[in-house]
């Protein structure tokens, strides 16, 4: 299968942990976005990724928050000293550079107890 | 911040029944995406619009990029029980960035009885 995946599929943390999620796209994309949806709600933009260069962070990805895209290929989110209210699901996609259909992964569940 | 409204929030309607769903915004869009999502899981891209006024079909599923560039509309049509799902709009705003970044809608929760 040659869709996004996203590893863990699951984390229970607790408050004051630190957390990492990856995410691996498509392999010919080389754009990536990482975006939060908590429940009720649509997913929300965090962060984008052309290649290996960051190019945009949402106000939402406070400085606890950090991704990197080392290579251009897969994509780590770091929280930092999570809080309760970092629970939500993260969800990881990726396109290709002509195109706006964003292909989305599984997603990784955060609880933050 | 950018706001997309989806209505209707949540529908149950009889399997056979055909289905009408939309997005609305005070602000332009250049390109509207229609994804399903199914619990604990991520969105399935649907349909891409990339013009206004464009009408574009997969299968039972019919979406159009509104004229004004501030609506879309996705139908569903002789629903059947798999058709369960949370059904997001989102899009691109029009001046913004080249980044591909979407705005997604609230969502609208569909059940088909059988």
């Amino acid at each position: 299968d040659t869709g996004v995946s996203q590893d863990p599929r699951h984390k229970i943390t607790k408050r004051g942990q630190n957390v990492t999620f990856r995410c691996d796209p498509i392999s010919e994309h080389n754009r990536l976005y990482w975006y939060r949806q908590t429940l009720g709600q649509g997913p929300e933009f965090l962060t984008y990724f052309q290649n290996e260069a960051q190019l945009e962070k949402s106000r939402l990805l406070s400085d606890r928050f950090s991704a990197e895209r080392p290579k251009g290929s897969f994509s780590t989110l770091e929280i930092q000293r999570t809080e309760q209210g970092d629970s939500a699901m993260y969800l990881c996609a990726s396109s290709t550079r002509d195109s706006f259909g964003q292909y989305f992964g599984p997603g990784t569940r955060l609880t933050v107890t | 911040g950018q706001q997309l409204n989806q209505s209707p929030q949540s529908m149950f309607i009889q399997e056979g029944e055909d289905v009408s769903m939309n997005c609305t915004s005070s602000s332009i869009f250049n390109t509207w995406l229609w994804y399903k999502q199914d619990p604990g899981e991520g969105p399935v891209l649907l349909i891409a619009l990339y013009k206004a006024g464009e009408l574009t079909s997969n299968g039972r599923l019919t979406a159009q990029f509104g004229i004004t560039r501030k609506d879309s509309f996705l139908n569903i049509s002789a629903s059947i029980p798999s058709d369960v799902g949370i059904y997001f709009c989102a899009g691109q705003l029009a001046g913004s960035s080249n980044t591909g970044k979407l705005i997604f809608g609230q969502g609208t929760t569909l059940q088909v009885k059988p």
